[in-house]
């Protein structure tokens, strides 16, 4: 996870109380993504972002807010967690290029548990 | 959107025998890619390989190679030579579309001794 780094790496918390995962990058790439990973579901895409203040809701938004004030930094914020949100959260970072690059590469994954 | 699918959510091998984990896909884009990543029990998503949907050769990285086959829209991954640190979680990816990468749910392999 060369270039990004996700805080806390694990987080313990009760239910209704809010939470805020933090992305990193030293890669200075435009998108920056965040991902929920459960079993029987794969990565499901939560927010996305495609620069400084814009982003987008992914296929499971409800709960979750982001916020994008500089390029390096993406926050994920659950603002009333809930034990359905007890899961691994994994950012991930990508450029669009002539070239191809157009890969994920993911942070280190943030659990999560809800109690 | 886009969906990706993965029919196998668990397979096992032989070490050193070879093993082929299936994906299919849906898109509507023109111009795509299609990955597969791996995951160890340590966590960390790890790219194997990556194929650019308009070249017709199959993408190949060392033991790792794909039959890609873009009217069935189909991805697959062959590993050969199998090796105990191929035991992970692997999954098929599609995009972008519309800025988004999509998932399949995943193959669990075990590589047996």
């Amino acid at each position: 996870d060369a270039g990004i780094t996700q805080s806390p790496r694990h987080k313990v918390t009760e239910t209704g109380t809010p939470v805020t995962l933090r992305c990193h990058q030293t890669e200075n790439h435009r998108y920056m993504y965040w991902y929920r990973q459960d079993p029987g579901h794969g990565l499901r895409l939560i927010h996305y972002s495609y620069g400084v203040k814009d982003t987008d809701k992914g296929e499971v938004s409800d709960g979750y807010s982001v916020s994008r004030s500089k390029t390096e930094d993406f926050l994920l914020t659950l603002e009333s967690a809930t034990s359905s949100q007890t899961s691994v959260y994994f950012c991930a970072i990508s450029e669009r290029s002539l070239s191809g690059a157009n890969v994920l590469t993911f942070g280190a994954g943030s659990r999560l548990t809800v109690l | 959107a886009q969906t990706v699918t993965q029919s196998q959510p668990e397979m096992s091998v032989q070490e050193a025998e070879t093993v082929t984990l299936s994906c299919t896909y849906d898109t509507s884009e023109n111009n795509y890619y299609l990955f597969w990543y791996k995951q160890p029990p340590s966590r960390q998503m790890i790219l194997v390989i990556r194929q650019e949907a308009y070249k017709q050769q199959n993408a190949t990285e060392n033991r790792f190679s794909v039959n890609f086959q873009k009217a069935a829209k189909s991805f697959s991954l062959k590993i050969s030579d199998s090796q105990l640190g191929d035991t992970a979680m692997y999954f098929c990816a599609s995009g972008p579309s519309r800025d988004q990468f999509y998932f399949g749910t995943g193959t669990s392999l075990t590589v047996i001794p």
